[in-house]
C-alpha cells in the first residue's frame, strides 16, 4: 500500500516553543491530507483537512492560530504548534488521499509524539 | 457527541479463540465503515472495509458483519493469534471526506 510519513517521530520541547511537523505522501500525489489528534488510550479526532493550494479546513474547537497547517506541494503538509503548551502534548498523526483511488481511501502516517515540558 | 459508539473497552481472548469487537452509528449519512488497527506508537493501519450496500465482508481471518436496519457492524477476528494484540478502531465515513472513529477496544490474545 501507499506510504506516508511523517517527521519527527518524536519530539521533546520547551513551553512556549513552536514544533512543526510534516507529513509526506511518498509514492503518491495527495491534494489533501488530513490532521488528527490522539490523546493517550483515546480515539482519534480529526483536528483540520489540509488542501493543496488552499487554506485548511479546522474542526469546531480546533485554534487555527494555534495549529498551523501549511499543505504547500502535492506531497508535503506540515502541522506547526505555536506556543506549545504542557496541554498539548499529544500523539499527532495525519493521513492522505491518494486520488488516484476509491476517494475513501486515505493512508496513516507512524504519528508524531509530541511532549511539552 | 459521539458519532460512532464501539465495545467493548478491553477484550481478552484466549489463541485461537474468536474476537468480536462492535460499533454503532446514528447517521445515515454514513457511506464507509472501515477497521484500523493500531499498534503501541504506530499509525493506524487499514484492516477490512465495508460499504453499506453489503452485508458481510471477509478477509481471511477478519470478517465485517453489517446491519444496516440497526445501524451496527461488528468486526469479528477468527483464530486469534498473539499477534492480532493491538487496538482496533471502528470508523465512519461522511461525505467521502470526514472520518469519525469509535472510541478503540484494546484486545489481548492470550497465549
Amino acid at each position: 500500500g501507499a506510504v506516508v510519513s511523517q517527521h519527527p517521530s518524536w519530539v521533546i520541547c520547551k513551553s512556549g516553543t513552536s514544533v512543526k511537523i510534516e507529513c509526506r505522501s511518498l509514492d503518491f500525489q495527495a491534494t489533501t491530507m488530513f490532521w488528527y489528534r490522539q490523546f493517550p488510550k483515546q480515539s482519534l479526532m480529526l483536528m483540520a483537512t489540509s488542501n493543496e493550494g488552499s487554506k485548511a479546513t479546522y474542526e469546531q474547537g480546533v485554534e487555527k492560530d494555534k495549529f498551523l497547517i501549511n499543505h504547500a506541494s502535492l506531497t508535503l503538509s506540515t502541522l506547526t504548534v505555536t506556543s506549545a503548551h504542557p496541554e498539548d502534548s499529544s500523539f499527532y498523526i495525519c493521513s492522505a488521499r491518494d486520488p488516484g483511488l476509491a476517494t475513501e481511501t486515505q493512508y496513516f502516517g507512524p504519528g508524531t509524539r509530541l511532549l511539552v515540558l | 457527541q459521539q458519532q460512532v459508539k464501539q465495545s467493548p473497552q478491553s477484550l481478552i481472548v484466549q489463541k485461537g479463540g474468536i474476537s468480536i469487537i462492535n460499533c454503532a452509528y446514528e447517521n445515515t449519512a454514513f457511506d464507509y465503515f472501515p477497521w484500523y488497527q493500531q499498534f503501541p506508537g504506530k499509525g493506524p493501519a487499514l484492516l477490512i472495509a465495508i460499504r453499506p450496500d453489503v452485508s458481510e465482508k471477509k478477509e481471511g481471518r477478519f470478517t465485517i458483519s453489517f446491519n444496516k436496519s440497526a445501524k451496527q457492524f461488528s468486526l469479528h477476528i477468527m483464530d486469534s493469534q498473539p499477534g492480532d494484540s493491538a487496538t482496533y478502531f471502528c470508523a465512519a465515513l461522511y461525505n467521502f471526506n470526514k472520518f469519525y472513529f469509535g472510541s478503540g477496544t484494546k484486545l489481548n490474545v492470550k497465549p
